[in-house]
């Protein structure tokens, strides 16, 4: 079945930073979220993404299918952004990813 | 509009015990799926509903856990008898349908905390 790896596993950050999340899966995909879960453990949809890039404030995703990975990039970094950031990708049958914790701090 | 709703929030029980629980998806979502996720770790899918009939079970350990959807809208997971390593969240989500496009963009209710003492 499909592999799906992130990096890096852990990120710390001053508050303002910028950073780059990368999630890399071995097959084509139909399908390709990114996810935050928060410190209290509920994960939020950040973008649906199969192909290509979108925005959305501070965050934005580019996916490239024909390499197999997708990017998440945070600007200006806030400490509301901590937690594990997690993609999940597949054809009908998904897997997540092994996330990328991120701590920031102000 | 209503998200996923999860209940209880939190569960402690004593091995071999039995344990449910329950999710009410996003109105009019015709997928809905079961996760556990242990600590450290991404959500493992257990199983995959449509509408009311299973559409992926592969990874659901059916000796002691079962699932059901009955009339096509909530859902009860149950664990018969729990174990040590049972110890998870427990997720629950929807999409409006299991198609891999768009309009299968999952959201994810609150969780389930069980621990198995």
């Amino acid at each position: 079945g499909i592999q799906v790896e992130q990096s890096p596993p852990d990120l710390i950050l001053q508050e303002g930073a910028n950073s780059t999340l990368r999630c890399n899966f071995s097959d084509s995909v139909n399908n390709l979220q990114w996810f935050h879960q928060n410190p209290w453990g509920q994960l939020i949809n950040l973008f649906y993404i199969p192909s290509g890039t979108k925005q959305n404030g501070r965050l934005s995703a580019t996916t490239v299918a024909t390499e197999r990975y997708s990017l998440l990039y945070i600007s200006s970094s806030q400490t509301t952004d901590s937690g594990v950031y997690f993609c999940k990708a597949g054809t009908y049958k998904y897997i997540f990813g092994t996330g990328t914790r991120l701590k920031v701090l102000a | 509009e209503a998200g996923v709703a999860q209940s209880p929030r939190y569960k402690i029980i004593e091995k071999r015990q039995s344990v449910a629980f329950w999710c009410n998806p996003i109105s009019g979502h015709a997928t809905l799926y079961w996760y556990q996720q242990i600590l450290g770790q991404g959500p493992k899918l257990l199983i995959q509903f449509q509408n009311n009939g299973v559409v992926d079970d592969s990874q659901l350990p059916k000796d002691r856990f079962s699932a059901e959807r009955l009339k096509g809208v909530d859902s009860t997971l149950k664990i018969q008898p729990a174990k040590l390593e049972d110890s998870a969240v427990y997720l629950c989500a929807s999409s409006v349908t299991g198609t891999g496009d768009v309009s299968d963009t999952q959201y994810f209710g609150p969780g389930t905390r069980l621990t198995v003492l």
